[in-house]
């Protein structure tokens, strides 16, 4: 059965990085029908799409932090990996990994995608302090 | 901000049937998630109306245009949640969650 496993400092300071860490358990993070996300929630708010890695390293980002996030992944250690850097208060949030899976099609509409994260690690909360 | 349009709140009877809506773009298909307080979110549905093992088939969505919904028939006292969609923005251009709706069961 998959798990992931969120770890990292749970406090940061502003302007510094912040860096967090999925460890994948179950299975290989080198399936080929999966994705490696990060997704945040700040206290009280909704969720909010960080970015997915892909086990070769091809990463998407969401494009309000895109200049401030960068993804990897390590394939021995079968875990992933989050940095956030220049972080202020508003990155204030719990940060959850998660899987996902997809299923891309093509039809005479064009090109078209199913996306969902199945598995969720626990969630781990960081806190920026000034 | 959120590029998905949720209604904020919705309330139902014990009971009842509820739809939850979320407005995306018109051709991919969305997911939706609950959260409850403290825990992280749970996949209830995703790609054409599938339900992951173990989700009760109370739960069901379609699609009808730009708005997916998530329909939950004989709503339950522990369906009381919070609940996102997760699709492609009306822009096409990226997926993002949409803003979450609070549900009251009465």
């Amino acid at each position: 059965q998959l798990q992931l496993q969120e770890s990292g400092p749970g406090l940061v300071k502003a302007s510094e990085t912040l860096s967090l860490t999925c460890t994948v358990a179950g299975d290989f993070i080198t399936r080929s029908d999966s994705y490696w996300g990060w997704i945040r929630q700040p206290p009280g708010k909704g969720l909010e799409w960080i970015g997915n890695v892909y086990y070769s390293g091809s990463t998407s980002y969401n494009p309000s932090l895109k200049s401030r996030v960068t993804l990897s992944v390590d394939t021995p250690k079968n875990h992933f990996s989050l940095k956030l850097n220049s972080v202020t208060a508003a990155d204030t949030a719990v940060y959850y990994c998660a899987r996902q899976g997809y299923h891309d099609y093509y039809d005479s509409r064009g090109y078209y995608s199913a996306k969902w994260f199945d598995t969720w690690g626990q969630g781990t909360l960081v806190t920026v302090s000034s | 901000s959120s590029e998905l349009a949720q209604d904020p709140a919705v309330s139902v009877a014990l009971g009842q049937t509820v739809r939850i809506t979320c407005q995306g773009d018109s051709l991919n298909y969305a997911s939706w998630y609950q959260q409850k307080p403290g825990q992280a979110p749970v996949l209830l549905i995703y790609d054409k109306n599938n339900r992951p093992s173990g989700i009760p088939d109370r739960f069901s969505g379609s699609r009808s245009g730009n708005t997916a919904s998530l329909t939950i028939t004989g709503t339950q006292a522990e369906d009381e949640a919070d609940y996102y969609c997760y699709s492609r923005d009306t822009t096409g251009d990226h997926w993002v969650f949409g803003g979450g709706t609070k549900l009251t069961v009465l």
